[in-house]
């Protein structure tokens, strides 16, 4: 069974990088039709969207975060990844990495629901 | 961005009763090269990440209940819990993705 688990800092000081990484197990990270991705929620409000991308390489990015965003990916350790830099009081939240289903034709990437969710990784900007 | 605005916020609902969430997109997320409608939905117990009930607006992911449906398209839609159940306690909500990802503000359900 696919299994999705967050890791890194609980404790990122206000201006630095946020950096946290989704291991994957129970599959591949290679797996056609599915896409990764990073959601975060803030305390006692909704989900928001962060990123998310291909394992060949393509990504997406919430335009009002694309500035600050990078998602990668390391098909050898099974595992991607989310930098967020200049980081304030305002991203302090849960982040949770997901799975997300998707197609690829003809150059075009579609990115559509998330079937599988990590259990979330409590993120503090505070000095 | 398109803005999915949900209601009720919040709702109460007696158990084994029928409890409908209603979701509306800012803009048609109906495709019209696949005739499908970009949305999901999500439940959210407290504590839990969020877990898939329902894509392309009426689709049951697998191992959810039957008691949860998806209705509705282009920009209006609903998710409807019928003989509501203790567990069903939580907060649910709907997702486009017809353009980037956005999800909706989430309604809290309670017995």
């Amino acid at each position: 069974q696919l299994q999705l688990q967050e890791s890194g800092p609980g404790l990122v000081k206000p201006s630095e990088t946020l950096s946290l990484t989704c291991t994957v197990s129970g599959g591949s990270i290679s797996s056609t039709g599915y896409n990764w991705g990073w959601i975060r929620q803030p305390p006692g409000t909704g989900l928001e969207w962060i990123a998310s991308m291909y394992y060949s390489g393509n990504t997406y990015y919430n335009p009002s975060l694309k500035s600050r965003v990078t998602i990668s990916v390391d098909t050898s350790k099974n595992h991607f990844s989310l930098k967020l830099s200049s980081v304030t009081a305002a991203d302090t939240a849960v982040y949770y990495c997901a799975r997300q289903k998707g197609l690829t034709m003809g150059g075009t990437y579609f990115y559509y629901y998330m079937d599988v969710w990590g259990k979330g990784t409590t993120v503090t900007v505070s000095s | 961005d398109i803005v999915m605005t949900q209601s009720p916020d919040s709702l109460a609902v007696s158990l084994g009763e029928r409890a409908t969430i209603n979701c509306k997109s800012g803009q048609s997320v109906l495709y019209s090269s696949d005739n499908k409608n970009y949305l999901a939905w999500y439940q959210q117990k407290p504590g839990q990440p969020p877990k898939l009930l329902i894509y392309w607006a009426s689709t049951r992911e697998s191992g959810v209940p039957d008691r949860f449906s998806g209705s509705g398209s282009g920009t209006d839609f609903t998710l409807t819990i019928s003989n509501l159940q203790a567990e069903d306690v939580a907060v649910y909500y709907c997702q486009q993705y017809y353009s980037a990802v956005t999800f909706g503000q989430g309604t809290r359900l309670e017995i």
